[in-house]
């Protein structure tokens, strides 16, 4: 069954260091999406991104993060400027199809970041 | 605005017995509501959605759930619960807003199924 990978599993980094966070949405899956959990909270939506460009974002996408689809393949977060309550896992996500369609979200198994 | 209440923090049953996790939901306009189940340290998996049409909606490893319109319900049940079936199990609403939509979640309710 085809399946949205991520990588790395787990990244350590200093305060104030750049990260970029990996994923691989399934192949015909045209729509994307970036969510983060901090530890014992809720799931909570950061970006959505469709036709090359953000369709949507949330307060907690500021400046410091930005999303890119480099290739036909990766979609990729990226946090210029780590801090301390960046920590958190992050969870990529595609769907076929738009929400309010048939569409349904596919999760990858996560990144965990770990800012210092 | 859009949120969705999960009541319950935990919940406890006993293999063999049904089993409900409560949701709640508050959206402005049509609701497009979904269940996803999380195992320890893996991703979320869908379970089940409701759109439109029949209110109980039948989803994946035999869960269903009930739409519930006047009371603003979307509750998961399985009537028959099984240990495998403990796991962490969020509710979420679409918004609809911009052009995808995004995923509003609940708080997730902890389902402990014993022996």
């Amino acid at each position: 069954e085809p399946e949205v990978t991520q990588t790395p599993s787990h990244q350590v980094t200093q305060m104030g260091q750049e990260v970029i966070l990996r994923c691989v949405p399934i192949s015909n899956h045209l729509y994307f999406y970036w969510y983060r959990q901090i530890l014992g909270q809720k799931v909570e939506f950061l970006v959505s991104f469709y036709n090359n460009e953000i369709s949507e974002k949330s307060e907690i996408f500021d400046d410091q993060f930005s999303v890119e689809r480099p290739d036909g393949s990766n979609f990729t977060l990226k946090i210029r400027s780590t801090k301390l309550e960046d920590s958190a896992m992050y969870f990529c996500a595609s769907s076929e199809g738009a929400l309010a369609g048939t569409g349904e979200l596919f999760f990858g198994e996560g990144s965990r970041l770990t800012v210092l | 605005a859009q949120s969705v209440a999960q009541p319950e923090d935990q919940v406890n049953v006993a293999e063999g017995n049904p089993l409900t996790v409560k949701c709640t939901y508050s959206v402005s306009g049509n609701p497009y509501l979904f269940w996803y189940v999380q195992y320890p340290n893996r991703g979320l998996q869908f379970l089940l959605k409701y759109i439109t049409g029949d209110n109980l909606v039948k989803g994946s490893y035999g869960f269903e759930a009930e739409f519930n319109k006047s009371q603003t319900s979307f509750h998961l049940k399985k009537p028959s619960a099984l240990v495998s079936d403990s796991a962490l199990y969020f509710c979420a609403v679409s918004s609809l807003s911009g052009n995808t939509g995004k995923l509003i979640f609940g708080q997730g309710t902890t389902l402990q199924v014993k022996p």
